[in-house]
């Protein structure tokens, strides 16, 4: 099975531009994050889509919205960008639940590294 | 709230050497989920385990092994006789009952394993 891909791989934009993101998860996956990992505040939640709707958000600002589309894959927008949103954003794909049985262990995408100028 | 601490920043360990990482959590719920994972230089986090707060059963795979201890809130993750392809950061996670899919993580620790 494919993993969870993720592009682009990076991107450097500057401040005030936006920038999608875009992730595909592990096939049959219908569960999505984001989180972004930064060396000063480490792994952080970003937000979860299932079924095409958010379920969980973490807290950021709204500049950082997402969607999923009806094939699980996921795009995660940031608008406005700032010097501090440049990041490792990562994806993880989850099964969620099947047969009544949860599993929620998630696996993540290689990630895209965002450089703000 | 929920939190996760790794006291242990950095690890180095000459090859062969047992290492334990720790990893202590915080939560109010009495169902919740503990993870670890590895984190290569390349930057892809590969999960390595998942334990329900019910199940405090050890766990052995390989060189890997997992003990969980409730009583002290602790999750920690001992590797025997560490390889040089170990050397990556390795992060301790948490879901909660009502967190969804929302992965807490430590800071996460520098495992450096040299010749």
């Amino acid at each position: 099975k494919a993993g969870v891909t993720q592009t682009p791989r990076y991107l450097i934009k500057t401040r005030g531009q936006q920038v999608t993101l875009s992730c595909s998860p592990i096939s049959g996956h219908r569960s999505v994050s984001w989180y972004q990992q930064t060396p000063g505040q480490g792994l952080q939640f970003l937000f979860e889509y299932f079924s095409e709707t958010q379920r969980n958000k973490g807290n950021f600002p709204g500049r950082f919205s997402g969607r999923q589309f009806s094939n699980s894959r996921s795009e995660m927008n940031v608008s406005t960008l700032e010097l501090g949103d440049s990041a490792l954003y990562l994806c993880a794909s989850s099964l969620r639940t099947s047969g009544g049985r949860l599993y929620n262990e998630q696996f993540f995408g290689p990630g895209t590294r965002l450089t703000v100028l | 709230a929920q939190k996760v601490t790794q006291a242990q920043t950095e690890i180095s360990v000459v090859e062969k050497e047992d290492v334990t990482l720790d990893c202590v959590y915080e939560t109010r719920d009495t169902t919740y989920y503990l993870f670890w994972y590895k984190q290569p230089p390349s930057g892809e986090l590969v999960f390595l385990i998942r334990r329900n707060s019910f199940d405090e059963q050890n766990e052995i795979s390989g060189r890997y092994s997992w003990n969980f201890q409730k009583s002290t809130s602790s999750f920690n993750f001992t590797i025997t006789a560490s390889q040089v392809v170990d050397s990556a950061v390795y992060f301790c996670a948490l879901i909660f009952t009502g967190g969804g899919n929302k992965l807490t993580f430590g800071t996460g620790t520098q495992l450096k394993v040299e010749l």
